[in-house]
């Protein structure tokens, strides 16, 4: 499969405690974005990386929240001392060049 | 920053009608708007775009009608079919970050 991988599927935590996910992209896709959905909702932006480079970072992402795309290929996404608030389904997602995105199977994370 | 709205939230048709839904967006120097199509618990697929130098689209029964001086989209589907059931998400990508802004979803249940 070369599409957009994420991993882990489903991630089941405790309030308080620290989880990382993460993205492979599409090998060719130089940009790199992680979105957050909830229940009946869009995905909401929550930051982009160029390459290495962090571009951008929404107001949705607390200090709590650390993302990084070293050497320009895979990200991780980091939530530290989760809140149940944060469960959501969270999405990556690459761009070529042309714009054309596809998304990642997401990470679902229930914080109980 | 780029503001999507998308109406309605719930769509409900006969198969073999067409279905239409709308959205409207704020940045006047948004490009490209694609639309994704997401069934429950997977992620969301991209089932046709439209770039701002062509008005409309086609790809079998999808289409998607583009109204630059008006700001709105349009996902047109004819001949529905029971797997078209489904959320549909149109999508603006902001001119300055190239992030895509969704609207809020319509849900589309095609009655067999």
């Amino acid at each position: 499969d070369t599409g957009v991988s994420q991993n882990p599927r489903h991630k089941i935590t405790k309030r308080g405690q620290n989880v990382t996910f993460r993205c492979d992209p599409i090998s060719e896709h130089n940009r790199l974005y992680w979105y957050r959905q909830t229940l009946g909702q869009g995905p909401e932006f929550l930051t982009y990386f160029q390459n290495e480079a962090q571009l951008e970072k929404s107001r949705l992402l607390s200090d709590r929240f650390s993302a990084e795309r070293p050497k320009g290929s895979f990200s991780t996404l980091e939530i530290q001392r989760t809140e149940q608030g944060d469960s959501a389904m969270y999405l990556c997602a690459s761009i070529n060049l042309s714009g054309t995105g596809n998304f990642g199977p997401g990470t679902r994370l229930t914080v109980t | 920053g780029e503001n999507v709205e998308q109406h309605p939230s719930t769509l409900s048709v006969q198969e073999g009608d067409s279905a239409v839904i709308k959205c409207t967006y704020s940045d006047s120097a948004s490009n490209y708007f694609p639309w994704y199509k997401q069934e429950l618990g997977k992620r969301p697929q991209l089932i046709i775009d439209i770039r701002s130098n062509v008005g409309e689209k086609k790809d079998q029964r999808i289409a998607v009608t583009l109204n630059k001086t008006a700001k709105h989209f349009s996902l047109h589907i004819t001949e529905t079919q029971p797997e078209d059931s489904a959320v549909y998400f149109c999508a603006a990508e902001d001119s300055g970050t190239y992030k895509y802004i969704f609207g809020t979803g319509t849900r589309l249940k095609v009655l067999a």
